[in-house]
């Protein structure tokens, strides 16, 4: 079956340092990869997607890209905020819009 | 568009009661999920529904927990009798997308419900 795996956490930064969270999937066919940010004592919102091998998802200066060859979608930020902190999940859907999520990564940022 | 819409937003009941969640998804989206999340489970997908008819109910843990979708604009997810182990939040997420590229279309959450079983 589908699968999502990605980094534990926390991972804690400070300002304006680089992020990265990877991510790797496991799937059949072409899902569509996505992350989602959760804030705290929210729900979670979409911050990117991509939906083919090769395409770049960017949002809020957040970039990842479909490798299909590595099944990977890591997230980047040049330079994280403090309002970055959040809890970061991967995730992949299957033709149905099933989302298959990963374990979350929290980001700390701290000034 | 207001978002989904969750009722209620915190629940506190005593083990045995029934709970009812409800859910109100963005007008025009065909595709309803309800989650479950929890520290130790993380995110669970308990059951989705398209055009209303639950399409997989596979997540659902046991026979205590049920859904519905009457209409397009409410669903209701309820458990009973309930039991402290279902103490988590419960999210409820909308989409549109038609068969062939709704795998595509991004999922909108509402802001859960917290439930604690006492």
């Amino acid at each position: 079956g589908n699968s999502v795996t990605q980094m534990e956490g926390p991972v804690t930064l400070s300002e304006e340092a680089f992020l990265t969270i990877n991510c790797t999937y496991t799937a059949t066919g072409y899902p569509s990869l996505f992350w989602y940010v959760q804030y705290p004592g929210e729900g979670l919102q979409l911050l990117l997607k991509a939906t083919k091998a090769d395409d770049k998802g960017s949002n809020k200066g957040f970039e990842a890209t479909y490798r299909k060859e590595t099944t990977s979608f890591h997230l980047e930020k040049g330079s994280v905020q403090v309002s970055d902190s959040a809890v970061y999940f991967c995730a992949l859907s299957d033709s149905w819009g099933k989302l298959q999520f990963g374990a979350g990564t929290q980001v700390v940022v701290t000034p | 568009d207001a978002g989904v819409i969750q009722s209620p937003r915190h629940e506190v009941t005593e083990m045995g009661q029934e709970v009812t969640l409800r859910c109100k998804p963005i007008s025009g989206h065909n595709s309803l999920f309800w989650y479950r999340q929890t520290m130790m489970r993380g995110l669970e997908l308990l059951i989705y529904f398209n055009n209303n008819v639950p399409i997989d109910d596979s997540g659902m843990p046991e026979d205590r927990f049920s859904a519905k979708m009457p209409n397009a604009s409410f669903s209701t997810l309820k458990i009973q009798p309930s039991e402290p182990r279902d103490s988590a939040v419960y999210f409820c997420a909308s989409s549109l997308g038609d068969r062939l590229a709704v795998g595509s279309y991004e999922q909108y959450f509402g802001p859960g419900t917290r439930l604690t079983v006492t």
